[in-house]
């Protein structure tokens, strides 16, 4: 079976610096799809960014960006330019290939990311 | 476009009671789930459906029941509420064979047993 860590429980950093979440996830199969979901004090779920095996390219969006290493399956979240909004929860999240009723998805346990001003 | 719809928000209810927690999707999306938020554990799958009359348990189904009742309503049942069921619970949607695709999630309920 799966499994996704996250091995920062919480995290600070100060306004406009760079911070860097950890994710390393367990897997034998060779295709499949990594996600992070923010979550504010609103609860809501939000995805930042999202990853397909098998694209050698990390996927960027805007001041968010990935480091994606196969090999060693480690799928770290980058965020430049640190803002107050971006104080939240996030989650990593792994997904296989869909196939008919197995579809599920697993999520790490979370990194709370606390912005100094 | 209001996406995935759960109700209540919250609830509270005393050990033994029991409820039923809806989920509505409007994107016609295959697969639905059902997640239970704790401090330090992440989201838990409890149950999820991969179309309308199919249903599976995740990692912590016990005390549970869902009923995919159309594409649409997914919903989840505690029939002897518990103290350790007290959480945050949340409805997903996807569609289904389209990997790349992220989960569409409602607001969740907070769900408190005295």
């Amino acid at each position: 079976a799966q499994t996704v860590t996250q091995s920062q429980p919480e995290m600070s950093v100060q306004e406009a610096e760079t911070v860097t979440l950890s994710c390393t996830y367990d897997t034998s199969e060779s295709d499949y799809y990594l996600f992070w979901y923010k979550q504010p004090p609103s609860r809501q779920m939000i995805l930042v960014i999202r990853q397909e095996a098998y694209k050698q390219q990390n996927a960027t969006e805007n001041r968010f960006s990935v480091n994606f290493q196969k090999a060693a399956k480690s799928f770290s979240l980058k965020i430049s330019d640190s803002q107050l909004g971006d104080a939240a929860m996030y989650f990593c999240a792994y997904r296989s290939v869909p196939l008919n009723r197995d579809d599920k998805i697993i999520f790490g346990k979370g990194t709370r990311l606390h912005i100094l001003p | 476009n209001a996406g995935v719809t759960q109700t209540p928000k919250f609830q509270v209810l005393k050990t033994g009671q029991s409820m039923t927690l809806q989920c509505a999707q409007d994107m016609n999306h295959n697969s639905m789930y059902w997640y239970r938020q704790d401090p330090g554990m992440g989201l838990r799958l409890i149950y999820y459906s991969a179309s309308e009359g199919t249903t599976d348990k995740g990692e912590v189904p016990n005390g549970y029941n869902v009923s995919r009742l159309n594409k649409r309503e997914f919903s989840l049942r505690l029939e002897s509420a518990a103290p350790s069921q007290t959480s945050v619970y949340f409805c997903a949607s996807n569609k289904q064979g389209m990997g790349n695709q992220p989960q569409h999630f409602g607001d969740g309920t907070r769900l408190s047993i005295l």
